[in-house]
């Protein structure tokens, strides 16, 4: 168990839905970050949060969005499914409130699998 | 932005075999780290390596920030190593966006 605990762990739903992914980093630290990996496009940097503000931005599509909450725990929301949005969606966590050296080492969740019909 | 490049992207190996898997990145990288992900798809943290040299095991790790490029060092390798290498660095803005390289497929046989 990495610590950063993601669900759902596999989703299967249909073209047009919304659907909304969880994350809960590890403990202590303040900065999330969401992955999309997809077979054609690898590891993709979709954006960073770090203590509820957004610090940087990737490849994220407009129907796609994200917040950090006061608590730390993150949202990943994905609108008007598309058969090209399946894929493994990650998040990892970084940036330990009591810092340290390695802040920028990212620990990963396990992932959650969405299937787009 | 900065380009991470891996070779070679498969491998096949006879378990207790030694390996080197190469990560060239385009411009100057930060916060060079290297990830496992398991055939079950958990991406796990093996090291991070900004610069030098680091061993954990069997496995070890070399940067030579100046030429970029790093190094992953597999020895006696075991079916457990199986799965996919990736480094990844951030560029010289070094925000949270960690670039990952396309991956090295590993494959041990027993």
């Amino acid at each position: 168990d990495s610590g950063v605990t993601q669900t759902p762990k596999h989703l299967i739903t249909a073209t047009g839905q919304r659907v909304t992914l969880r994350c809960s980093p590890r403990s202590g630290d303040l900065s999330v970050y969401w992955y999309q990996q997809s077979l054609d496009q690898g590891l993709q940097f979709l954006i960073q949060y770090y203590n509820g503000e957004e610090r940087a931005k990737g490849n994220i599509l407009e129907r796609f969005s994200a917040q950090q909450f006061p608590d730390l725990h993150s949202e990943l929301n994905l609108s008007s499914l598309e058969l090209g949005d399946s894929a493994l969606y990650f998040c990892a966590s970084s940036f330990h409130r009591t810092g340290g050296p390695g802040a920028n080492v990212l620990t990963f969740g396990a992932g959650s699998r969405l299937t787009v019909l | 932005g900065i380009q991470v490049e891996q070779s070679p992207p498969d491998l096949i190996l006879q378990e207790g075999a030694n390996s080197t898997l190469r990560c060239n990145f385009s411009d100057s990288v930060n916060n060079l780290q290297w990830f496992h992900q398991n055939p079950w798809g958990q991406l796990i943290n093996l090291f991070y390596i900004p610069s030098g040299t680091k061993q954990n095991g069997r496995l070890s790790a070399t940067t030579v920030a100046t030429e970029r490029y790093s190094l992953l060092y597999i020895s006696s390798s075991q079916t457990t190593d199986s799965g996919v290498y990736f480094c990844a660095g951030h560029g010289s803005s070094n925000t949270g966006k960690l670039i990952f390289g396309q991956g090295t497929t590993l494959q041990v046989k027993p």
